[in-house]
């Protein structure tokens, strides 16, 4: 089983809004990742988060907010966020804590900032 | 920094017509891996290729890793209508630190 999952599948907020996605694998990765993707672009990464520690923040605007509860749960709180935000936010996942690792992505949520 | 240069960047084609796309770059890659996108979906793991010369098949796709390990290939044989989407390559770069992605190859197959 490969299978990380993701919810909302949609989200709609305001600008003054605060919502969070959720990522959940259970595979025992010990590495799960956020992505960002406009449409028609590769994924772009935005958090890395090994053996539950924050290890990569690609300079990401601090109204996005990780969270990795444990080792099989990732959080993305969102706060202020701008309508050039919106895009698809991918979830991700690999067995070890090395990005080197082959990575599962979930299906995604969709964003839309009004 | 490394770049991963992935071609075509769109291909139309017919039902039952095989299909070619490739990814190279200047630096030598590890691994090489290739996803699949749908509209609306998160990228579906296709192949992961580990060692160079390494040649992979899953169903009708067949990927290599280049003896040089600076390229890889995607074909895909006789194509179907449920083939349409978008192929990423994608490596780990040098340091271990971020996985690069190709820009995509969008494929088209018409009925």
């Amino acid at each position: 089983d490969t299978e990380v999952t993701q919810t909302p599948k949609h989200l709609v907020m305001g600008m003054t809004n605060k919502k969070s996605l959720k990522c959940e694998q259970h595979m025992g990765h010990r590495a799960m990742y956020w992505y960002k993707q406009k449409a028609k672009k590769p994924p772009e990464l935005m958090f890395v988060y090994s053996y539950e520690k924050l290890s990569i923040n690609e300079s990401v605007p601090s109204r996005f907010s990780p969270e990795c509860p444990n080792s099989s749960l990732l959080n993305l709180h969102l706060h202020a966020l701008q309508p050039e935000d919106s895009a698809l936010y991918l979830c991700a996942s690999s067995q070890g804590g090395g990005l080197g690792d082959t990575q599962y992505f979930g299906p995604g949520t969709r964003l839309t900032v009004l | 920094g490394q770049q991963l240069n992935q071609s075509p960047q769109s291909m139309f084609i017919q039902e039952g017509e095989d299909v070619s796309m490739n990814c190279t770059s200047s630096s030598i890659f590890n691994t090489w891996l290739w996803y699949k996108q749908e509209p609306g979906e998160g990228p579906v793991l296709l192949i992961a290729l580990y060692k160079a010369g390494e040649l992979t098949s899953n169903g009708r796709l067949t990927a290599q890793f280049g003896i040089t390990r600076k390229d890889s290939f995607l074909n895909i044989s006789a194509s179907i209508p449920s083939d349409v989407g978008i192929y990423f390559c994608a490596g780990p770069n040098q340091a271990g630190t971020a996985l690069i992605f190709g820009k995509g190859t969008t494929l088209s197959v018409s009925s």
